[in-house]
């Protein structure tokens, strides 16, 4: 069974750019959430999706948004980069809402903003 | 909203020694605790976890143990191996009224080092 796909694995912006991220979840699973991975914050919640829902986000600004499909696939989207942005963006898939159950993590998405 | 803090954030070890690695939680509700491990380089993957009605779980060399009154959780590692070598992180969900939860707030890692 395939596992989690993110695209583009590395990718370069400058200050003000914008920039879109996807996720493709292993097939059947319903919840896609995304994760912030810096060396000194560590694995920060950005937000979930479950059934093309979101619930609640992160601590976060407007800036970072997302979206789910149908079939399940997300995206994240950070409007107007800021230095700080630079992070690797995780995404993980699970069978029931991310908080309950294993969390299926794929290689993320290295963001440099310069 | 649910703080976790893990300790310590550099554990070095002997190869072949024990390695503790801790956990507290804020809120009393959680009830659910992975643990995931982080070689460098690569995703996160969950190697343990333990529900609220159980104190340990054991899975061969690792084992989680959990205080509920206390607060806190602990991975332990025995017979430590080189490829034991990577980030800890400890987690618990994130809550919400009605009792959900949608995602895991996590620890911010220990980095185990395995010494030859």
């Amino acid at each position: 069974k395939a596992g989690v796909t993110q695209t583009p694995r590395y990718l370069i912006k400058t200050r003000g750019q914008q920039v879109t991220l996807s996720c493709s979840p292993i097939s059947g699973h319903r919840s896609v959430s995304w994760y912030q991975q810096t060396p000194g914050q560590g694995l920060q919640f950005l937000f979930e999706y479950f059934s093309e829902t979101q619930r609640n986000k992160g601590n976060f600004p407007g800036r970072f948004s997302g979206r789910q499909f149908s079939n399940s696939r997300s995206e994240m989207n950070v409007s107007t980069l800021e230095l700080g942005d630079s992070a690797l963006y995780l995404c993980a898939s699970s069978a029931g809402t991310g908080g309950v159950g294993e969390l299926f993590f794929g290689e993320g998405s290295r963001l440099t903003v310069l | 909203g649910e703080n976790v803090e893990q300790h310590p954030s550099t554990l070095s070890v002997q190869e072949g020694d024990s390695a503790v690695i801790k956990c507290t939680y804020s809120d009393s509700a959680s009830n659910y605790f992975p643990w995931y491990k982080q070689e460098l380089g690569k995703r996160p993957q969950l190697i343990i976890d333990i529900r609220s009605n159980v104190g340990e779980k054991k899975d061969q060399r690792i084992a989680v143990t959990l205080n509920k009154t206390a607060k806190h959780f602990s991975l332990h590692i025995t017979e430590t191996q080189p490829e034991d070598s990577a980030v800890y992180f400890c987690a618990a969900p994130r809550l919400y009224s009605g009792g959900g939860a949608d995602g895991l707030t996590f620890g911010k890692g220990t980095h185990l080092i395995i010494q030859p």
